[in-house]
């Protein structure tokens, strides 16, 4: 088993469609993260779940909906959707201790094509 | 507010010609500088992380150093297995955890 597992690897959606992203950690991290990677472009915090509590949302439009059930599972539920959302959107987990973060562990990501 | 600039954006090299990329960062209260390979189509993989100015990690061809202002990571006799592109990322004050990430230089070695 790798480190992080984010499905599906690929998604096309129209921008009426509902999706979820899936990830799950097998390290035993207590926090979770969501990016976004765009072309040409820094890697975007999105969310970040410190013991399955929201504790960082960077502004992100509702239409992005982050569910972490537990501390090995998060998703990322999605809604319509614009084409300026396509883009790779990975996952990772770290340990935070009194908040100094272990290294960050990514997923590879899903590539999400909205068209 | 905290931000991070990596240089050059692309670099080439041949086979054995060594060089260094460039992190320079601001952020008040810097808790750790983290270094990242991606290759494409996967996410970024960890290669080292600085906590203090004057501290230097060295992993095969790699070595990162750390000042107060940036970070360098340079290649020695880089092959072309050593392509990739090179994430700068700095943590901030913030308990979260959350990582500030530079945009990246693409590596291409050519044999």
């Amino acid at each position: 088993e790798t480190g992080v597992t984010q499905t599906p690897r690929h998604l096309v959606m129209g921008m009426t469609n509902k999706k979820s992203l899936k990830c799950e950690q097998h390290l035993g991290h207590n926090a979770m993260y969501w990016y976004k990677q765009s072309a040409k472009k820094p890697l975007e915090l999105m969310f970040v779940y410190s013991l399955e509590e929201r504790v960082e949302n960077n502004s992100v439009p509702s239409r992005f909906s982050p569910e972490c059930p537990n501390s090995s599972h998060l998703f990322l539920h999605l809604h319509t959707l614009q084409p300026e959302d396509s883009a790779l959107y990975l996952c990772a987990s770290s340990h935070i201790n009194r908040g100094l973060n272990s290294p960050l562990h990514f997923g590879n990501g899903t590539r999400l094509t909205v068209t | 507010e905290d931000q991070v600039t990596q240089s050059p954006e692309a670099l080439r090299l041949q086979e054995g010609e060594s060089s260094s990329l460039n992190c320079s960062y601001t952020v008040s209260g810097l808790r750790g500088l983290f270094w990242y390979r991606q290759d494409p189509g996967k996410g970024p993989e960890f290669l080292f992380t600085l906590y203090s100015a004057g501290e230097e990690k060295e992993k095969e061809r790699l070595k990162a150093t750390l000042t107060k202002k940036e970070s360098f990571l340079h290649i020695t006799a880089p092959k072309p297995e050593d392509s990739a592109t090179y994430l700068c990322a700095v943590q901030g004050p913030s308990n979260t955890g959350k990582l500030i990430f530079g945009q990246g230089t693409t590596l291409q070695v050519k044999p």
